[in-house]
């Protein structure tokens, strides 16, 4: 089955500092990739929907500046956290879409402590 | 705009006793729904999904849910439960295939 893969798994940083998440379509192309958040034992929320070669979709409440993304080819896009603070602690999570499938498939999430 | 209800935030269950977990949506148009189960510090893994024909899905690990329209409801059931089925399970709608919005999660907690 496809597979999506998020790095790091794990990322500690002290407040102020920037971090940068990865995350990889390994065996299929993504067009469309999506960056979600997760706070403790609540739901997913969309950030914002990344797109090859374009900008990303922001959802509304959710700072561009902030959260950079970009999806520079179709296997990969980035999520960089700037100038992080505590309160951007979470589990963010990515998804893909297959083109083939028409499904969307996610990654395992990349746990984010900011000190 | 649409939204997703799940009823329980926490279900408790034994092992091989039957479940069902209640979703509720609400959709100005035509919706898909998905049920989605989440072990601990992992990703999603999509369990089944209605996008349109029959009202009954089967999906994997023994799970299925139904599509009821006029209750605007998708509750996932199985029949007989395991241990490892202890997990978080997230309801979601979407009204085209890509941009989902989930539901709070009900967690599934089975014991011996």
């Amino acid at each position: 089955g496809a597979v999506v893969s998020q790095h790091p798994s794990r990322v500690i940083c002290k407040s102020g500092t920037s971090v940068k998440i990865e995350c990889r379509s390994l065996d299929f192309q993504a067009t469309t990739m999506f960056w979600y958040r997760q706070f403790p034992k609540q739901s997913l929320m969309l950030m914002a929907t990344s797109n090859e070669g374009s900008k990303a979709t922001y959802e509304q409440g959710v700072e561009k500046d902030k959260f950079l993304i970009n999806h520079a080819s179709l296997t990969l896009s980035t999520l960089t956290v700037t100038s992080a603070h505590p309160e951007d602690s979470s589990f963010y999570i990515c998804s893909a879409i297959s083109g083939t499938t028409d499904t969307q498939y996610f990654g395992p999430g990349t746990r984010l402590t900011v000190l | 705009a649409q939204s997703v209800t799940q009823l329980d935030s926490q279900v408790p269950v034994f092992e091989e006793a039957p479940v069902e977990l209640r979703c509720n949506y609400s959709s100005s148009v035509s919706v898909y729904l998905f049920w989605y189960v989440q072990y601990p510090n992992q990703g999603l893994q999509l369990l089944l999904k209605y996008l349109s024909g029959s009202t009954l899905v089967k999906g994997i690990n023994g799970f299925e849910a139904e599509f009821n329209k006029s209750q605007t409801s998708f509750h996932l059931r199985k029949p007989s439960v395991h241990i490892s089925d202890t997990a978080e399970y997230f309801c979601a709608v979407s009204d085209r295939y890509s941009t989902l919005t989930f539901g709070k999660g009900t967690m599934l907690l089975v014991s011996p």
